[in-house]
């Protein structure tokens, strides 16, 4: 079944350590992104890659940094986590420029403590 | 610059009563228009999209919203509220270039029996 995917589901870790965080989508397609979600707060962008090789940073300033090896894969990264990174991300997908909408994972929520 | 505004953090309706989620947009050309529906722990789900076709989308799980230039509005409707559809409502815009989606900040949905 075509289906983006998200690991993990909850993680919590301590001050100064490195993360990635997983999506994966097995639908093909080029354009994915990262969005940072807080409660009661609009959905923000924080990278977006139009496909392999392809990454940019979106329009939230983030301290994370994002990689397209394989057209499926998109994992994101923090160097050295912060409590300020405390929040849900979410991976999305979408065919062509999106008109169809986008494709979501079921998001990480990361807990720095 | 696209923006989008949903009116109200939160309602509440009584299960079988009319579901009204307001979203207004700032663009300057019509955009492309979606809303998401997000269940607890889940990510983003389609509900709809207004791609320019028709002014009256109808989409799943019974909602349809109206695409209305005049007032650059694009508000979601239920006739009959179940108790299923207790979630948070994103609407969004991406300009007629396609690509980047914009979320409002969301509207939490509350049915009471």
């Amino acid at each position: 079944e075509a289906d983006i995917y998200q690991t993990p589901r909850y993680l919590v870790i301590g001050t100064g350590k490195k993360i990635t965080l997983e999506c994966s989508q097995t639908m093909g397609h080029d354009k994915m992104y990262w969005y940072q979600q807080d409660p009661g707060m609009e959905l923000h962008l924080i990278h977006y890659s139009y496909g392999v090789n392809s990454t940019e940073k979106g329009d939230l300033s983030s301290e994370s940094t994002v990689s397209r090896i394989r057209t499926e894969h998109f994992p994101l990264t923090l160097e050295s986590a912060r409590p300020s990174h405390t929040s849900q991300y979410l991976c999305a997908s979408s065919e062509d420029q999106g008109y169809d909408g986008y494709t979501f994972g079921s998001g990480t929520r990361l807990t720095v403590v | 610059a696209q923006s989008v505004t949903q009116l109200g953090s939160h309602v509440s309706v009584s299960e079988g009563a009319l579901v009204l989620l307001r979203c207004n947009y700032s663009s300057s050309v019509p955009p492309y228009l979606f809303w998401y529906v997000q269940y607890p722990n889940q990510g983003l789900q389609l509900l709809l999209k207004y791609t320019s076709a028709a002014t009256l989308v109808k989409g799943i799980n019974g909602f349809e919203a109206e695409f209305k230039k005049s007032e650059t509005s694009f508000h979601l409707t239920k006739p009959s509220a179940h108790m299923s559809d207790a979630a948070e409502y994103f609407c969004a815009v991406m300009p007629p270039g396609g690509f980047k989606t914009i979320f409002g900040a969301g509207t939490r949905l509350f049915v009471k029996a």
